[in-house]
């Protein structure tokens, strides 16, 4: 059973408009979250983190909001920009930053 | 079968040891990847093989040598650590490096250099 879950395997947006990326999660213990993204013939980048003593962490165009009640965070790259295409990654763990496990990723594609 | 395997799954060395991580995936996945994560950190980005030939090596120190024998399997051997390498060592694998591909990770191999 997935721990971690992207049920949006794609999405498309265009340039300029906001980007959604959604992640839920099934284990309450789960207390740090990591965003990634994976360009072509590279391996996943780190993005952005959020501790679950936040709800919300901002850098530059991409914010990631945290809901522990519902158990979803979500990332918003705003404005986005066709350089932003890749596939992201949301991933959790639950001592802090030790181990991480993975979610199955979500393809965005920025259209200019 | 969508897992990625890692053995061992902990590991103590000495400064002076020769050991070896082992990755291994049957998902016909062409790119594997090796990640360094110490603690409260993101992992970092290691190596990248793509099609069993490295294609990334992000400036690692030559103690940390990667082997890919067969497109299932991914190896990474260590020589002469020193105790800050000690880590939690993560493999990956992807169908391949392009944009549209999916990432599995395995669960690690804790590494403690004494």
């Amino acid at each position: 059973d997935q721990q971690v879950k992207q049920n949006s395997p794609s999405l498309s947006v265009q340039e300029g408009r906001i980007s959604i990326l959604n992640c839920d999660y099934t284990n309450s213990m789960f207390d740090y979250f990591l965003w990634y993204k994976k360009y072509p013939a590279e391996g996943p980048t780190f993005l952005i983190s959020i501790s679950s003593i936040k709800d919300k962490n901002e850098d530059g165009r991409f914010t990631v909001f945290l809901n522990k009640s519902a158990k979803h965070l979500s990332l918003h790259i705003v404005p986005s920009q066709p350089g932003d295409s890749a596939v992201y990654f949301c991933a959790a763990s639950a001592d802090y930053g030790q181990n991480f496990v993975f979610g199955p990723g979500t393809r965005l594609s920025v259209l200019p | 079968d969508t897992e990625v395997t890692q053995t061992p799954k902990h590991l103590v060395m000495g400064m002076t040891n020769k050991k070896s991580l082992k990755c291994e995936q049957h998902m016909g996945h062409r790119a594997m990847y090796w990640y360094k994560q110490k603690a409260k950190k993101p992992p970092e980005l290691m190596f990248v093989y793509s099609y069993e030939k490295l294609s990334i090596n992000e400036s690692v120190p030559s103690r940390f040598s990667p082997e890919c024998p067969n497109s299932s399997l991914l190896n990474l051997h260590l020589h002469a650590l020193q105790p800050e390498d000690s880590a939690l060592y993560l493999c990956a694998s992807s169908q391949s490096t392009g944009l549209n591909t999916e990432a599995f990770f395995g669960q690690g191999t804790r590494l403690t250099v004494v």
